[in-house]
C-alpha cells in the first residue's frame, strides 16, 4: 500500500537548519503530489508547502515563504523539506503526505480512483520532531 | 491567511448524526470543490476521509457524508460510534495554496 517514511526525530538549536526527508513506496512517485503540513503539540493541522512531483512545481504557505524550500529527487522517490532560521515556535511534528495517481502491489499498479489527487493528503508519514531549543 | 473556522467541540450520542462546519471565505471554500476532511485520533496520523467536497476514497466508511453551501462545508458523522471519537480538520485549496480549519474535537457521549 501506499507509503511514506520520514527520517528520524531533530534536536535543533535556534537560528540552524532543519531538512526532513519523507521516502516513498507503493505508489508510482511521478505521478505525485507531496505536501508537509506540520503540527506543534496540541494544535491545529498547518500546511506548510507543497511539490508536484513530476514537474517539479511547487508551492509555499506565505508564513514559510522565505524560510522552507521543499525539493524531490525522482531516482529514490524521495522528497525532502529544509526549514532554515528555526524558532522555538517551529518546534513541532512534521508529516509528509502524498496524493497519487495510483498504489501499487508488488510490480502491479491499480487506479486509486481519486479524481485530482495532488490537492490531497491522502498517505501520511508517521511524522518527524523536531525540537528547537538552545 | 487564516485557518478556516471550525467549531471547537461538538457531540453526540452512539447512533445519533453530527455535523462539523467549516468556514472560509470565497477564496477558497467558496471558489474551489476541492474540499477535504481528515480524521486524527489522539496521539495518531491524520487519515484522508473525504475529498471533492463529498467524496470517500475507498475504504471509508459511508457514515461519514460532506457537503457544501457557499463558503460553507459540512461533514456529517451518521451513526456516531465510539470509534469516530477524533479530531476532524477540513482543508481547503485556495488556488495556490491549501489551509486547514482550526480543527473540531468530536466527542462521543
Amino acid at each position: 500500500q501506499m507509503q511514506l517514511v520520514q527520517s528520524g526525530p531533530e534536536v535543533k538549536k535556534p537560528g540552524t537548519s532543519v531538512m526532513v526527508s519523507c521516502k516513498a513506496s507503493g505508489f508510482t512517485f511521478i505521478n505525485s503530489a507531496v505536501h508537509w503540513v506540520r503540527q506543534a503539540r496540541g494544535q491545529h493541522l498547518e500546511w506548510m508547502g507543497w511539490i508536484v512531483v513530476g514537474s517539479g512545481n511547487t508551492g509555499y504557505a506565505q508564513k514559510f515563504q522565505e524560510r522552507v524550500t521543499i525539493t524531490r529527487d525522482k531516482s529514490t522517490s524521495t522528497a525532502y523539506m529544509e526549514l532554515r532560521n528555526l524558532r522555538s515556535e517551529d518546534t513541532a511534528v512534521y508529516y509528509c503526505s502524498a496524493g497519487a495517481r495510483d498504489y501499487c502491489v508488488s510490480t502491479n499498479c491499480y487506479p486509486r480512483g481519486v479524481s485530482d489527487y495532488y490537492y490531497y493528503m491522502d498517505a501520511w508519514g508517521k511524522g518527524t520532531t523536531v525540537t528547537v531549543s538552545s | 491567511q487564516s485557518a478556516l473556522t471550525q467549531p471547537a467541540y461538538v457531540s453526540g450520542s452512539p447512533g445519533q448524526s453530527i455535523t462539523i462546519s467549516c468556514t472560509g471565505t470565497n477564496s477558497d471554500v467558496g471558489t474551489y470543490n476541492l474540499v477535504s476532511w481528515y480524521q486524527q485520533h489522539p496521539g495518531k496520523v491524520p487519515k484522508f476521509i473525504i475529498y471533492e467536497v463529498s467524496k470517500r476514497p475507498s475504504g471509508v466508511s459511508d457514515r461519514f457524508s460532506g457537503s457544501k453551501s457557499g463558503n460553507t462545508a459540512s461533514l456529517t458523522i451518521s451513526g456516531l460510534q465510539a470509534e469516530d471519537e477524533a479530531d476532524y480538520y477540513c482543508c481547503s485549496y485556495t488556488g495556490r495554496h491549501f489551509l486547514f480549519g482550526g480543527g473540531t474535537k468530536v466527542t462521543v457521549l
